[in-house]
């Protein structure tokens, strides 16, 4: 167990729904980042949040939004979804942001297929 | 942004076989990580190492930045080393966007 909990691990649902993925960072972590896994795909960079405020943004689409609560956890949400937003979603934490010795944790992902 | 490739993109080894793993980067860096994706598809952090040279058990990392490259050395490979090793890392000029490379995918038979 990482420390990094992300909900729900599988989630299937239909195009044009909407849901929201779910991460709670590893205690004591004020970073979080969301990134995408495509099928046999490399990470790809989405958001990243900072003691609840957005510090750093990727490609994401403008049908995705993110948000930083006061607790620290955090919400993808992902919009009008398309066959291609069949992912596998990763957060990771870390204790700060910007470089030195901020190490990044991942969480087991969760599955997203649209179908 | 920062440029990342890994070489090579794939490798098969035996089992007891020795291998080496590249990480080239485009731009100075102030962070770089070495993960391990096993085929269940978790993420594990190996390393980090901006700079200098580290040893776990088996495997061991150098970062040359100045030169603007990282290997990672996989020994005695063993079947559970089978998986994608990704090198992600953050440019000076970066608060939070760290960038992965495409990986090279690592199979290891008996």
């Amino acid at each position: 167990d990482s420390g990094v909990t992300q909900t729900p691990k599988h989630l299937i649902t239909a195009t044009g729904q909407r849901v929201t993925l779910r991460c709670s960072p590893r205690s004591g972590d004020l970073s979080v980042y969301w990134y995408q896994q495509s099928l046999d795909q490399g990470l790809q960079f989405l958001i990243q949040y900072y003691n609840g405020e957005e510090r750093a943004k990727g490609n994401i689409l403008e049908r995705f939004s993110a948000q930083q609560f006061p607790d620290l956890h955090s919400e993808l949400n992902l919009s009008s979804l398309e066959l291609g937003d069949s992912a596998l979603y990763f957060c990771a934490s870390s204790p700060r942001t910007g470089g030195g010795a901020n190490v990044l944790t991942f969480g087991a992902g969760s599955r997203l297929t649209v179908l | 942004g920062i440029q990342v490739e890994q070489s090579p993109p794939d490798l098969i080894l035996q089992e007891g076989a020795n291998s080496t793993l590249r990480c080239n980067f485009s731009d100075s860096v102030n962070n770089l990580q070495w993960f391990h994706q096993n085929p269940w598809g978790q993420l594990i952090n190996l390393f980090y190492i901006p700079s200098g040279t580290k040893q776990n058990g088996r495997l061991s990392a150098t970062t040359v930045a100045t030169e603007r490259y990282s290997l990672l050395y996989i020994s005695s490979s063993q079947t559970t080393d089978s998986g994608v090793y990704f090198c992600a890392v953050l440019s000076t000029d970066s608060w939070g966007k760290f960038q992965f490379g495409a990986g090279t995918q690592v199979v290891v038979t008996p």
